[in-house]
């Protein structure tokens, strides 16, 4: 367990709908990432953030938005899904502070779009 | 932009005998390169990272990685593997200097199957 807890663990809807992801952080971990991984891209990098502030974006399409709260749970939104959206979508916590920057990754959410 | 590669999709190994996956990336500035293990319906673990100094990193469960900076490469070994290492190795770099510590490029991954 890394402590990190993603929810839900499966997800199907369809076109057009929208989604929220829930990433509860280890605690004391400041900083929050989400990353996505499907078959055709492989895992990628879409935002982090850090102590409720964006601070670094990716390949986040603009369909997609995320958001940390001041308790440090962070939410992406996935709003006009397509087919090609369905992937595991990961976060990952990290105390980013002096040495303490080890990644710890949660069990993702399997969305599924149909 | 950055790119990791990854030069084996699929391996299949004999319990006991030598790995090596390999591992290049493509950026000329600073980085720091890590190599994390995602066992079936697990999450990812990290098994070992490159910071700065002693190129040849010891990692979690005997692995080692090795990084040459002339080569740009960053490879991944275990002298002699067991059936519990059967899981998808990823390699991943980040810009020290871009910000976030784990604004990670990650490569395809590399599926390692051990038979007993």
């Amino acid at each position: 367990d890394s402590g990190v807890t993603q929810t839900p663990k499966h997800l199907i809807t369809a076109t057009g709908q929208r989604v929220t992801l829930r990433c509860s952080p280890r605690s004391g971990d400041l900083s929050v990432y989400w990353y996505q991984q499907s078959l055709d891209q492989g895992l990628q990098f879409l935002i982090h953030y850090y102590n409720g502030e964006e601070r670094a974006k990716g390949n986040i399409l603009e369909r997609f938005s995320a958001q940390q709260f001041p308790d440090l749970h962070s939410e992406l939104n996935l709003s006009s899904l397509e087919l090609g959206d369905s992937a595991l979508y990961f976060c990952a916590s990290s105390a980013d502070r002096g040495t303490n920057t080890e990644a710890f990754f949660g069990q993702g959410t399997r969305l599924t779009v149909v | 932009a950055q790119s990791v590669s990854q030069h084996n999709h699929h391996v299949i190994l004999s319990e006991a005998a030598s790995l090596e996956l390999g591992c290049n990336y493509s950026y000329g500035g600073t980085v720091n390169l890590f190599w994390y293990v995602q066992y079936p319906g697990q999450h990812l673990q990290l098994l070992l990272k490159y910071f700065s100094g002693d190129p040849l990193v010891k990692g979690i469960k005997g692995f080692e990685a090795e990084f040459i900076k002339s080569k740009f490469s960053f490879n991944l070994r275990k002298p002699s593997v067991q059936w519990s290492d059967t899981a998808e190795y990823f390699c991943a770099v980040n810009d020290r200097f871009s910000g976030g510590y784990n604004k990670l490029i990650f490569g395809a991954g590399t599926r390692l199957a051990v038979h007993p």
